[in-house]
């Protein structure tokens, strides 16, 4: 069945450490994006590329980066930079404009 | 401005009664809206969505919306709740005026069923 893996689905990290954060999709989408999910805040657009080795800062990209050197891969890394790194990762992917997103089951990442 | 407003953040049904989960929406070209459903520690699935045509849509699961142009609405809608169908909704727009294919979010409307 196609879809989106996103591995780990729980990340603990010391502060000060980068952590990457893994997706994959086998979907064939040109689209991918990075969200971050808090509490009674909604989905925020990190990062999203519409093409491979091509991508684009979201809402709130500062302290994160990615790569996107394959068209099934879009890792995200979330750098030291990052002041409050903890919360829920969701990683997406689409084809066309009138597509709908596909989800991975996302990331919980916790740093102490 | 673009924007997604969701004016609930908790809906209320009785088992059996009939749901409305509400979305407003603002963009300034034509509007693809969408409807996902989030259960908890999950990612989102895609429930239904709004390209054109019929305005009103059936979707994934008995849900259906109902697109409403003039009060730029797209309420989310099911006959008769399951518990099962508790959970986090969000509602979410992609304005097609431009090459801009991000979606813009609402915060999200948590759905409580009681048996």
């Amino acid at each position: 069945d196609g879809g989106i893996t996103q591995s780990p689905k729980y990340l603990f990290r010391k502060e000060g450490q980068n952590v990457t954060l893994s997706c994959e999709q086998n979907l064939n989408h040109d689209a991918m994006y990075w969200y971050r999910q808090d509490p009674g805040q909604g989905l925020r657009l990190i990062y999203y590329s519409q093409i491979v080795n091509d991508f684009q800062k979201g809402d709130i990209a500062e302290g994160y980066s990615v790569s996107r050197e394959k068209k099934e891969s879009f890792p995200l890394t979330v750098t030291s930079a990052q002041k409050n790194p903890t919360a829920f990762y969701l990683c997406a992917s689409t084809g066309t404009g009138e597509s709908p997103l596909h989800f991975g089951n996302g990331t919980r990442l916790t740093v102490t | 401005a673009q924007s997604v407003a969701q004016p609930e953040d908790q809906v209320n049904v009785a088992e059996g009664n009939p749901l409305t989960v509400k979305c407003t929406y603002s963009v300034s070209g034509n509007p693809y809206l969408f409807w996902y459903v989030q259960y908890p520690n999950r990612g989102l699935q895609f429930l239904l969505k709004y390209i054109t045509g019929d305005n009103l849509v059936k979707g994934s699961y008995g849900f259906e919306a109902e697109f409403n142009k003039s009060q730029t609405s797209f309420h989310l809608k099911k006959p008769s709740a399951l518990v099962s169908d508790s959970a986090l909704y969000f509602c979410a727009v992609r304005d097609t005026a431009g090459n801009n294919r991000k979606l813009i979010w609402g915060l999200g409307t948590s759905l409580a069923v009681n048996p």
